[in-house]
């Protein structure tokens, strides 16, 4: 099947700081990707859709300046999470669909100090 | 609108018990289901899947049958193991590249020996 990384798979930070999350599709030309946040214990939580070459389509209630996305490539798309905070310690996971089939990265944990 | 319901966990079985993991949905199309599985600190797998009504889907042992007529896809293994002690997502796709796939809330299972 199609492989999707996502690097780092852990970081920590400080409190005021940007993190970046980087998903890529390594076998496959992703147009569309899509990032998740999973707190601990619950389920997947969309956050919002990453379009090549256009701008990520957000969920309610989830903040575009706060959690930047931008897909430069068919097979990279990053997340910033800025200026992060207690709250934003999650997991983070991405995905690309093919063929009625999503295809995850191994996730990102960020921890915010 | 579309949602999955999954029962409620965690389950806590004995190693070589029979495991059922019930899943119902409700979708306004046809969906494709799923199952994914997670392992601790680690991103979703695809499980299995079914695209059509009556498909069994079937992997490592696991079983789920896609029954339109009850709306479910119940997974279901005749005899665990210690290491299937994960959390199992079921969830729907209705587009061809992920948008609106949707999942359950998870089902945490730990299996002893």
């Amino acid at each position: 099947g199609a492989v999707v990384s996502q690097h780092p798979s852990w970081v920590i930070c400080k409190s005021g700081t940007s993190v970046k999350i980087e998903c890529r599709s390594l076998d496959f030309q992703a147009t569309t990707m899509f990032w998740y946040r999973q707190f601990p214990k619950q389920s997947l939580m969309l956050m919002a859709t990453s379009n090549e070459g256009s701008k990520a389509t957000y969920e309610q209630g989830v903040e575009k300046d706060k959690f930047l996305i931008n897909h430069a490539s068919l097979t990279l798309s990053t997340l910033t999470v800025t200026s992060a905070h207690p709250e934003d310690s999650s997991f983070y996971i991405c995905s690309s669909g093919l063929s009625y089939e999503q295809f995850f990265g191994p996730g990102t944990r960020l921890t915010v100090l | 609108g579309n949602s999955v319901t999954q029962m409620e966990g965690p389950v806590t079985l004995s190693e070589e018990a029979f495991l059922t993991i019930n899943c119902t949905y409700t979708a306004t199309g046809y969906p494709s289901l799923f199952w994914y599985v997670q392992y601790p600190g680690e991103g979703l797998q695809l499980l299995l899947k079914a695209t059509k009504a009556d498909d069994k889907g079937s992997n490592k042992g696991f079983e789920a049958t896609y029954r339109k007529e009850t709306t479910s896809f119940h997974l279901e293994k005749g005899s665990v193991q210690v290491s299937d002690s994960a959390v199992y997502f079921c969830a729907l796709s209705l587009e061809r590249y992920g948008q609106n796939f949707v999942f359950g809330p998870g089902t945490r299972l730990s299996v002893l020996p």
